[in-house]
């Protein structure tokens, strides 16, 4: 069983507050790294799918980086709101065509204070 | 509107019965899965499939069974012999099986009692 780990595991942040969090990975046989976020009572969302190594993505504040080779991926938020407050969860693809499966981990829970 | 489907939103069983959770998608996608939520762990797979009539067992798929007999839907059953039922439950789909980028449910919390 992969072991994807994320760190940390909950965090508070004052409102305009940047803030960043960690997603760790095996560095062999990467093919993909996800980043969802999931909001409270609703379903988890697609963020980013980062492939490359080095890739930076952003969407609005929020934007990612990835290192394959040492199997690490940060997700930076910028002047932190409240409508950020939710788990943020990365999940790993392997190189293992004909079984592509996700292995998630057990993300970070951000809460923004008003 | 696309999306997924879960239903029922809450689920409640006796000890020793099996319970199908619904899972309908209208996103035209080929592959779904199924994954289960315990408090501090990941999201843990189930089961998933890639295309009609065919599915792999995931992780945990010890308990479980499903079936793909439509491209839409993707149905869990949880039977007796899975030892510890009680969790939420999350199905997803993906369109492109290489990027593999998924689209979840708003899932099923399933209690035991």
């Amino acid at each position: 069983i992969l072991n994807v780990e994320q760190s940390p595991q909950s965090l508070h942040v004052q409102e305009g507050d940047s803030t960043n969090f960690t997603c760790s990975f095996p560095s062999s046989n990467f093919y993909a790294l996800h980043w969802y976020r999931w909001e409270t009572a609703k379903s988890p969302e697609a963020l980013f799918v980062m492939t490359l190594n080095g890739d930076e993505k952003k969407k609005g504040r929020i934007s990612a980086t990835l290192n394959t080779k040492e199997g690490y991926s940060y997700l930076y938020i910028k002047g932190s709101q409240p409508e950020d407050s939710a788990t943020y969860l990365c999940a790993f693809l392997g190189r293992n065509f004909g079984n592509e499966k996700l292995t998630f981990g057990t993300g970070t829970r951000l809460t923004i204070i008003p | 509107d696309g999306g997924i489907t879960q239903s029922p939103k809450y689920l409640f069983r006796k000890e020793g019965q099996n319970v199908t959770l619904s899972c309908e998608q209208n996103l035209n996608h080929d592959a779904m899965y199924w994954y289960r939520q315990d408090p501090g762990q990941g999201l843990r797979l189930i089961y998933y499939s890639q295309i009609v009539n065919d599915f792999q067992k995931g992780d945990i798929a010890e308990g479980y069974s499903v079936s793909r007999e439509k491209k839409e839907s993707f149905p869990l059953t949880v039977t007796s012999a899975q030892k510890n039922p009680t969790a939420f439950y999350l199905c997803a789909s993906s369109k492109d099986r290489v990027n593999n980028e998924q689209f979840f449910g708003p899932g099923t919390r399933l209690t035991v009692l």
